[in-house]
């Protein structure tokens, strides 16, 4: 079964400054697919960042960017020039590419980021 | 552009009753799904559906039933509430085709609390 692992409950970052986010995951599979959602108090879950496991290269969006390690099995999110309105729990999430039609996602426990002023 | 819409926003219960918490999409998309968020726990599936007519069990479907007769609804039904089953819950669909790294599109949750 696939399981993914947050190992970062709560971390804090200066606003302007980079922070790096952890997620590593467990699979047999070679076709998948990881995100990254954030889920400010407001509790409404966004999605922030995709990557597509086949693709070698980092998905960016902006001040976010991933690095996806497939054979370490990593995934991380990076957020630059980090600003308040970042603050959030941030939930990374593994889908498995299966038959048309079933999507079972796994999400990790979440990490909560504070940026401080 | 309404999206997913969950009711109610909030909710308590006391052990032993029952009651339907409601999602609704105007997306037409085929795939939803119902998850719970406890602390220290992330999101965990309960129950999906890939169409209507169509549902199937998740992680942790124990207490709750779902039934799907149109594209648009999806209603999570507690028949017999009990407090292991405070948790925030949230609905949540994609369109299913076409690529498959389409996102999941969240509602905003509701909080049950069952005392």
């Amino acid at each position: 079964a696939q399981t993914v692992t947050q190992s970062q409950p709560e971390m804090s970052v200066q606003e302007a400054e980079t922070v790096t986010l952890s997620c590593t995951y467990d699979t047999s599979e070679s076709n998948y697919y990881l995100f990254w959602y954030k889920q400010p108090p407001s509790r409404q879950m966004i999605l922030v960042i995709r990557q597509e496991a086949y693709k070698q290269q980092n998905a960016t969006e902006n001040r976010f960017s991933v690095n996806f390690q497939k054979a370490a099995k990593s995934f991380s999110l990076k957020i630059s020039d980090s600003q308040l309105g970042d603050t959030a729990m941030y939930f990374c999430a593994f889908m498995k590419h299966e038959d048309p039609g079933t999507y079972k996602y796994i999400f990790g426990t979440g990490t909560r980021l504070k940026v401080l002023a | 552009n309404a999206g997913v819409t969950q009711t109610p926003k909030f909710q308590v219960l006391k052990t032993g009753q029952s009651m339907t918490l409601q999602c609704a999409q105007d997306m037409n998309h085929e795939y939803m799904s119902w998850y719970r968020q406890d602390p220290g726990m992330g999101l965990r599936l309960i129950h999906y559906s890939v169409g209507a007519g169509i549902t199937d069990q998740g992680e942790v479907p124990n207490g709750y039933n779902v039934s799907r007769s149109t594209t648009e609804d999806f209603p999570l039904r507690l028949l017999s509430a009990a407090p292991s089953q405070t948790s925030v819950y949230f609905c949540a669909s994609r369109r299913t085709g076409g690529r498959y790294n389409s996102p999941l599109h969240f509602g905003n949750g509701t909080r049950l609390t069952v005392t």
